[in-house]
């Protein structure tokens, strides 16, 4: 079964600077895909980035891009210029491309998450 | 368009009870999946349905039961409810079964 740690239960940064939430994964597949989700208060999951494990190259979205590295199993989001509305819990998941039949599961498998603090 | 919109968005049950939760996808969407959050940690997959066929089940006891409607829409069904089910029960639907989700604001459970 895959697992998604993420180490950092919180951190804070300062508006308009940079930070880095850390995520790691355990598989033993070779394709996958991962993802960074928001959790506002409101409660909705919002989609942040999306990486396909066969792309070498970093997915970026605006002010939020991923440091994908798959040998060490990393997948770590930076966001810069961060801003009071980012502040959230921050929730790495991952998900096999293929279907499972019978009791396997095709959601999604999520970190813990990260509390994300933005000081004014 | 309308996001996914789930009912009600709080409950409160006894210790026994059965309750349903409701969940109407985006429109064109086709798949709705479930998940468990409790407090402080991250979503849990119940289920996913696809085109109204199961196509996924997480590790849940069966007293967690749910479907899709011809319309797509979807019910999770929990029977003999025990304390540690309260959480938010999110639900999620894609175009495909392995199609980006799109969440819903949840419903909020709590057995006393």
């Amino acid at each position: 079964a895959q697992t998604v740690t993420q180490s950092q239960p919180e951190m804070s940064v300062q508006e308009a600077e940079t930070v880095t939430l850390s995520c790691t994964y355990d598989t033993s597949e070779s394709d996958y895909y991962l993802f960074w989700y928001k959790q506002p208060p409101s409660r909705q999951m919002i989609l942040v980035i999306r990486q396909e494990a066969y792309k070498q190259q970093n997915a970026t979205e605006n002010r939020f891009s991923v440091n994908f590295q798959k040998a060490a199993k990393s997948f770590s989001l930076k966001i810069s210029d961060s801003q009071l509305g980012d502040a959230a819990m921050y929730f790495c998941a991952y998900r096999s491309p293929y279907p499972v039949s019978g009791g396997g599961a095709d959601g999604l498998t999520f970190g813990k998450g990260t509390h994300l603090i933005i000081q004014p | 368009d309308a996001g996914v919109t789930q009912s009600p968005t709080h409950l409160i049950k006894t210790r026994g009870q059965h309750v349903t939760l409701r969940c109407s996808p985006i429109s064109g969407h086709k798949s709705v999946s479930w998940y468990q959050q409790v407090l402080g940690q991250g979503p849990q997959f119940i289920f996913q349905y696809y085109e109204k066929e199961e196509r996924g089940r997480g590790n849940f006891p069966d007293r967690f039961s749910a479907r899709q409607f011809p319309n797509y829409s979807s019910e999770l069904n929990v029977n003999a409810l025990l304390l540690g089910d309260s959480a938010l029960y999110l639900c999620a639907s894609s175009h495909t079964w392995n199609s980006p989700l799109h969440f819903g604001n949840g419903t909020r459970l709590t057995v006393t």
